[in-house]
């Protein structure tokens, strides 16, 4: 059965400062792979997806995911965070194969909080 | 740009009541979700639609659930005797293709007293 880890549930940064959040996986192949972020009383934004190609994504608002293979990880780093950047960030993994109808697994979520 | 939308933002009802959760899906997609969170816990799937049918469910999608598409725009989730357990924030979502980006919906909270 397909899952998802994300082992840090509540990470503090410092605004400038560099950010990594985790994101493990567990799938018999390799999943479809994407980062979500949800702001307070918002929905779940999408930040980046992997499906193919180039292991290292970019995304919107200067995140970016490398996929690595061997360490089932898909982790989620930004060089400089800004304190707008505070929110929940979720990890999904969805299937691949004919019998895929889109279902997205999510991690438990990590918050990150900005300390100016 | 086109977003998805749900109503009510938050629904307080009385365990054993029906409810019914409303969604509006952007307008050329294909495929549409209902996933739910709980307080302090992470996004679970609930089901997923297609061509007027449910293509796949979770377990915590039981008789008590229902989703429809009755006009061609709307997507609701209706829950027939509601449990206190489901108190919960409900989003919909909705996507073009299934390798496509789901967008979702703010969320319905729900609160089963």
């Amino acid at each position: 059965a397909q899952s998802v880890t994300q082992p840090d549930i509540h990470i503090t940064v410092s605004e400038g400062a560099s950010l990594e959040l985790r994101c493990n996986y567990s799938y018999g192949a390799t999943p479809y792979l994407f980062w979500y972020v949800q702001s307070p009383g918002q929905g779940l934004q999408l930040l980046l997806k992997y499906f193919s190609g180039d292991t290292l994504v970019q995304g919107i608002k200067g995140f970016e995911a490398e996929f690595k293979r061997s360490q089932s990880s898909f982790n989620l780093r930004k060089p400089s965070v800004h304190w707008s950047d505070a929110a929940e960030y979720f990890c999904a993994v969805g299937a691949r194969g004919s019998s895929n109808t889109g279902k997205l697994i999510f991690g438990q979520g990590t918050t990150l909080q900005v300390k100016p | 740009e086109p977003e998805v939308t749900q109503t009510p933002s938050h629904q307080v009802t009385q365990m054993g009541q029906e409810v019914i959760l409303r969604c509006v899906p952007i307008s050329n997609h294909l495929y549409f979700y209902w996933y739910r969170q709980i307080l302090g816990q992470k996004v679970e799937f609930l089901v997923s639609f297609y061509n007027n049918e449910i293509s796949e469910k979770s377990e915590i999608f039981d008789d008590q659930f229902s989703v429809e598409r009755p006009d061609g725009s709307n997507f609701t989730l209706k829950i027939r005797s509601t449990k206190l357990e489901d108190s919960a924030m409900y989003f919909c979502a909705s996507t073009g293709g299934v390798t496509d980006t789901q967008y979702f919906g703010p969320g319905t909270r729900l609160t089963v007293l």
